[in-house]
């Protein structure tokens, strides 16, 4: 099926430890971000690719690469992950920001 | 302050009620959107809008460029409807990025 994938959905990380959150999208679509979602703070926008070879930072980067090789994929690194991160994450693309926009189905971070 | 606001934070409606749901912004935007999220899943987008008005089902958004509101209504409303709504608007000048509102509990009593 079309549409945004994320891996993994759950993962438990030792602080200190780092990873990378997969992301893939099969609809061609230029635009791709990476959002963290805590309680009471809404979706914060992490970082943002508008097209291969592009990206850029969001609102709270820090602790956190990106990378796009491909149209395709937008892969989120922890470097060293601190408790601090715990959250859940969501990926979302789009044509464009006039088009709508697809999310992945989430991963939920636990740093301990 | 934030740039999107939504009202109420939380709604609680007994089946079959219309529900509104507000948002607000006081920024130059391009699109708004609706999406909602169900517990312990993902986001899905209900609606975009730039001008008027748009319905899906019973579901209906508005909006007011020039006093800078829009609303979500769900009419006839149904448990299965109890979910997140969250309002996002895409700036005039920050290209296809997402700025969101905190959202607003929806429950829904049978």
């Amino acid at each position: 099926n079309a549409g945004v994938t994320q891996t993994p959905k759950f993962q438990v990380l030792k602080t200190g430890q780092s990873m990378t959150l997969q992301c893939a999208q099969d609809m061609n679509h230029e635009y791709m971000s990476w959002y963290r979602q805590d309680p009471g703070m809404g979706l914060r926008l992490i970082h943002y690719s508008v097209g291969a070879g592009i990206t850029d930072q969001g609102e709270v980067p820090n602790g956190y690469n990106v990378s796009r090789s491909t149209t395709e994929d937008f892969p989120l690194r922890l470097l060293s992950a601190a408790p601090s991160q715990t959250s859940v994450y969501f990926c979302a693309s789009s044509y464009s920001g006039q088009l709508g926009y697809t999310f992945g189905s989430g991963t939920r971070l636990t740093v301990v | 302050k934030n740039e999107v606001e939504q009202s109420p934070q939380n709604l609680t409606a007994q089946e079959g009620e219309f529900i509104t749901i507000n948002c607000s912004y006081s920024v130059g935007i391009s699109a708004l959107h609706w999406l909602q999220q169900h517990p312990g899943g993902g986001i899905v987008s209900l609606f975009m809008l730039s001008s008027g008005k748009k319905k899906h089902g019973r579901l209906i958004a508005t909006i007011n460029i020039q006093e800078k509101h829009s609303s979500l209504h769900i009419t006839a409303s149904h448990p299965r409807d109890s979910a997140v709504y969250i309002c996002a608007v895409t700036r005039e000048t920050s290209g296809s990025r997402l700025t969101f509102g905190e959202g607003t509990q929806l429950t829904v009593n049978p």
